[in-house]
């Protein structure tokens, strides 16, 4: 099993549609999770962190299911500029080596 | 504020010459990481410095990569010999300690081995 899974997609939706991605993690010592995003040839830049309780950031939200090992990132009202590769993010910490395992990503095109 | 900056932006060279790659952490993050993305392909990671030591090695593809840093700060990777499988976009990250720290990335250098 992959440390860290996505679907790789494409998703092409329409502006204005709710687009969800899901993510499964294989360490259950993973402690920490970020979304990143990634245009077309550029770096990964932090999207948000996922927190035990669920968290929302506008039109993101973010969830963690611990248990199944699981993590979810839900966009409303999806809008042209949230066109990008969407990249789940574990942290597994052992001692003082931290180590950020990035899944392949998930592809999201957002359409007129 | 100044954020990662990686030299060169990029970098076009023959097979089997030697090429160095430069990175300029954020001031004040002690954490440092180097990862590896081929065309189309997610993120591979290959090295993490805490300050000037590296507890994890252990995405190094081969002994022709190395990479070190000093006054923890500036970080270079090294690759020796290189491979056509080399090109890349290399991309260096770094944060505060911690492993609930995101990272913040570089433009990153495009490696391209004729």
């Amino acid at each position: 099993r992959k440390e860290v899974e996505q679907d790789p997609g494409p998703f092409n939706v329409p502006e204005g549609a709710t687009v969800a991605f899901n993510c499964t993690y294989s360490n259950s010592a993973s402690q920490s999770f970020f979304w990143y995003r990634q245009d077309c040839r550029k770096e990964p830049k932090l999207l948000m962190s996922v927190y035990s309780s669920g968290n929302e950031d506008g039109r993101f939200t973010a969830q963690l299911n611990r248990a199944s090992q699981y993590i979810s990132l839900l966009i409303r009202d999806s809008k042209l500029s949230d066109s990008a590769t969407y990249l789940c993010v574990v942290n597994y910490s052992g001692g003082s080596n931290y180590k950020l395992t990035f899944g392949k990503g998930t592809l999201l095109t957002v359409n007129p | 504020g100044a954020g990662v900056s990686q030299s060169p932006s990029n970098k076009v060279t023959e097979k089997g010459k030697d090429v160095e790659l430069r990175c300029d952490p954020i001031s004040g993050h002690t954490a440092l990481y180097w990862y590896r993305q081929r065309l189309g392909q997610g993120l591979e990671f290959l090295i993490y410095f805490q300050g000037n030591s590296a507890p994890d090695k252990s995405g190094l593809p081969s002994d022709r990569f190395s990479a070190e840093r000093t006054g923890e700060s500036v970080s270079t990777l090294t690759i020796q010999r290189t491979q056509q499988e080399d090109s890349a976009v290399y991309l260096c990250a770094s944060s505060f300690p911690g492993g609930n720290q995101p990272q913040h990335f570089g433009d990153g250098t495009r490696l391209s081995i004729l």
